[in-house]
């Protein structure tokens, strides 16, 4: 069946770097866009990033732009996220999330992973 | 950015009872390929996510048929005919027709 396994969170102080992995399994990676979406303690989820089934296309929100970067090892069924200058308010849980498509257009799956806690605290 | 909102933010609900939940978009969700990428996510407490609806009222596998969704352009509901307790939860819609993605703030259910 279909598995998507985050790993990577944890505690990091504020400026540092973080990477988060999403190991896939249960669907043909290469074939779909791959996305993020982080859900801050207590409040709704906010959509971070995502990237096409190639890798070519990758489109994130705003208030990450140039600190995470998104990638993917199609090789590896095994999608990234690349977290640097961390702050404080980008302290959530991370899901990654299968794509509908190959294109970065069309939204999210069904599959979602179980997500993992990324903490910025000094 | 298109912004989502919906209404209300928080429903008491009556079990057995019919419930409904409004999401509007800042701008019309048809893509140029002629879908509306416009989705719904029942989260559980302590649980991922999980898809409800994608295309507007495409049902995903699992989801009961007192679950319905509809809508067009900028204006979208979701339906849920005869409230159950396992329909407690939060409910977002998310928009995939233009990046970046934004899902709405949420609708919490409880009964």
């Amino acid at each position: 069946q279909v598995q998507l396994v985050e790993s990577g969170g944890g505690v990091v102080q504020p400026g540092k770097s973080l990477r988060l992995s999403c190991a896939v399994s249960g669907f043909i990676f290469s074939n779909y866009a791959m996305h993020w979406v982080r859900q801050a303690p207590g409040k709704g989820l906010e959509w971070v990033a995502v990237i096409s089934s190639d890798g070519n296309n990758k489109y994130n929100v705003d208030s990450v732009k140039g600190r995470f970067t998104i990638s993917r090892d199609n090789s590896k069924n095994t999608l990234y996220l690349q977290m640097n200058s961390l702050r404080a308010e980008d302290t959530a849980v991370y899901y990654c999330a299968k794509g509908q498509s190959s294109g970065v257009i069309g939204g999210i799956d069904a599959y979602w992973g179980q997500g993992t806690l990324v903490t910025v605290s000094s | 950015d298109v912004v989502m909102t919906q209404s209300p933010l928080s429903l008491p609900v009556t079990l057995g009872q019919p419930a409904s939940i409004s999401c509007r978009s800042s701008q019309s969700l048809v893509y140029s390929d002629g879908n509306t990428y416009l989705n719904w996510f029942q989260q559980r407490p302590g649980q991922s996510p999980r898809r409800l609806f994608y295309k507007v009222s495409k049902r995903d596998l699992g989801v009961p048929d007192r679950f319905s969704g509809s809508g067009s352009g900028t204006d979208f509901t979701l339906k849920i005919s005869r409230v159950e307790a396992e329909d407690v939860g939060v409910y977002y819609c998310m928009q995939g027709t233009q990046w970046s993605f934004t899902f709405g703030p949420g609708t919490r259910v409880d009964i």
